[in-house]
């Protein structure tokens, strides 16, 4: 079956750019697509098919794919970023998510 | 705006079987995949599986092939999950979540709290 790999933690100085990256086999040739959870929430979809944002979510969330590796980029964090981050695919009639990543602003 | 409104907590004992339901508002209801997707306190997000509201069509993982069954009822735009032969293992969160755009999840029910206990 398809594994997404995360990073367990990324951490960011408030305003700098935190960058989360999900590593699966040849993710490039896949529509990759990203949530935010924040704790007792449900999650949010941040970004679909690669770098594309819903209504509502800032353009500091932006999203790329290619090769192994696809990368959730969170620019000027704010303290209300902190949450968890799980990207997700569509694979052999499955939804496969990630195995999630805490942000941690400080 | 869209909402998917699940039905409250529930305590079952192993074994048992336990059915989760999520009305559907602000949209139509037979034009987006349900998906179902749980996950365990502390840990992420697992997918159980889909259905097609319209067709009645259903996708689950391999994982929950044989024990989980997704239904609708049309007329009330209500997606059910039932899950059968409980094991303490299934204690977790369960959400139903619209299909988006290429597969993607793009709103999300308030989850309902399944608690598998003797």
């Amino acid at each position: 079956s398809y594994e997404l790999t995360q990073p367990l933690s990324v951490s960011v100085a408030l305003g700098q750019t935190a960058r989360i990256t999900c590593g699966g086999n040849n993710i490039g040739s896949k529509n990759v697509h990203w949530y935010q959870q924040k704790p007792g929430q449900a999650p949010v979809l941040v970004i679909y098919r690669d770098s594309n944002r819903p209504s509502g979510i800032p353009e500091r969330f932006s999203g790329s794919n290619s090769g192994n590796t696809a990368t959730l980029t969170i620019s000027r964090a704010q303290a209300g970023d902190e949450a968890d981050y799980y990207c997700q695919v569509w694979d052999s009639s499955t939804e496969v998510f990630g195995t999630g990543t805490k942000v941690t602003v400080l | 705006q869209v909402q998917l409104v699940q039905s409250g907590a529930e305590v079952k004992k192993p074994g048992a079987s336990v059915k989760v339901s999520c009305k559907a508002s602000g949209y139509t209801f037979t034009s987006y995949d349900i998906n179902w997707v749980r996950q365990a306190t502390g840990q992420g997000l697992e997918w159980v599986g889909w259905m097609n509201p319209n067709s009645g069509n259903t996708g689950y993982a391999q994982k929950f092939q044989g024990r989980v069954t997704m239904t609708r009822n049309t007329s009330i735009s209500t997606a059910y999950m039932e899950l059968c032969s409980l094991r303490f293992e299934d204690t977790a969160v369960y959400y139903c979540a619209r299909g988006g755009d290429s597969s993607s999840v793009d709103y999300w029910g308030q989850g309902t709290l399944v608690t598998v206990s003797s």
